[in-house]
């Protein structure tokens, strides 16, 4: 099976210019999530959706930042304009829902992530 | 608050032997699951390993275990017949399905550097 997709995987844009990332889950998963990752900062989750619905939020840094899940095999996070403090590694990661807490099914799986650089 | 620390931002392993990856972590869940990532110089994120709260035996996978101990919240990985191919950085993380609607929570990782 095909694992979680992202595109593109590096990116160099200048500052002030819209920066959209994109991402296919999993098949079947129903749990989407978008994480930052920088050496100051580590791993930070931005947005989680479930069901194509973002029940989340609060870790998107600010209003440049936005992100859809127009269908369950789609997302993408969109930051505009970009600045050079967005520099990070992005990663898009999916998940099922395991019911019970002993399920594997509760593994959340990574894409390879978009590395961006804002100039 | 849910958190993991992971409290050896480095370690050293000569090729071959055993290592173990310290992770504890805080939750007032009693469901939740607990994770360990490996990140190659590459920078994909590769799972490997899995442990349920509800779990009496501790997770194994080839080379990995988890060392599960409830009681003391920890949840170490043991990489046994360290490998080159071994280095890497290593996170823990933790999930809460039911009360955390479902976010992974991750440690600041362990660097692992296994030597010839």
């Amino acid at each position: 099976d095909a694992g979680v997709i992202q595109s593109p995987r590096h990116e160099v844009t200048e500052m002030g210019q819209e920066v959209t990332l994109r991402c296919k889950p999993i098949s079947g998963h129903d749990y989407l999530f978008w994480y930052r990752q920088t050496m100051m900062r580590g791993l930070e989750l931005l947005i989680y959706f479930n069901n194509n619905v973002p029940i989340d939020d609060s870790g998107m840094p600010e209003d440049r930042f936005s992100a859809k899940m127009p269908n369950a095999s789609f997302s993408t996070l969109k930051i505009q304009p970009s600045e050079p403090r967005d520099s990070a590694v992005y990663f898009c990661a999916s998940s099922s829902r395991g019911t019970p807490a002993g399920s594997s099914g509760n593994t959340i799986y990574f894409g390879e992530g978009s590395w961006l650089t804002v100039v | 608050a849910q958190k993991i620390t992971q409290t050896q931002p480095g370690m050293f392993v000569q090729e071959k032997e055993a290592v173990t990856l310290d992770c504890t972590y805080d939750t007032s869940d009693q469901s939740y699951g607990l994770f360990w990532y490996k990140q190659p110089s590459s920078g994909e994120m590769i799972f490997l390993i899995y442990q349920g709260s509800y779990d009496e035996q501790n997770a194994t996978e080839g080379r990995y275990s988890l060392n599960f101990q409830k009681a003391r919240k920890s949840a170490n990985l043991v990489i046994s017949a360290s490998q080159l191919g071994d280095s890497a950085m290593y996170f823990c993380a933790m999930r809460n399905i039911y009360n955390q609607g479902g976010k992974l929570i991750f440690g600041q990782g362990t660097e692992l550097s296994v030597k010839p």
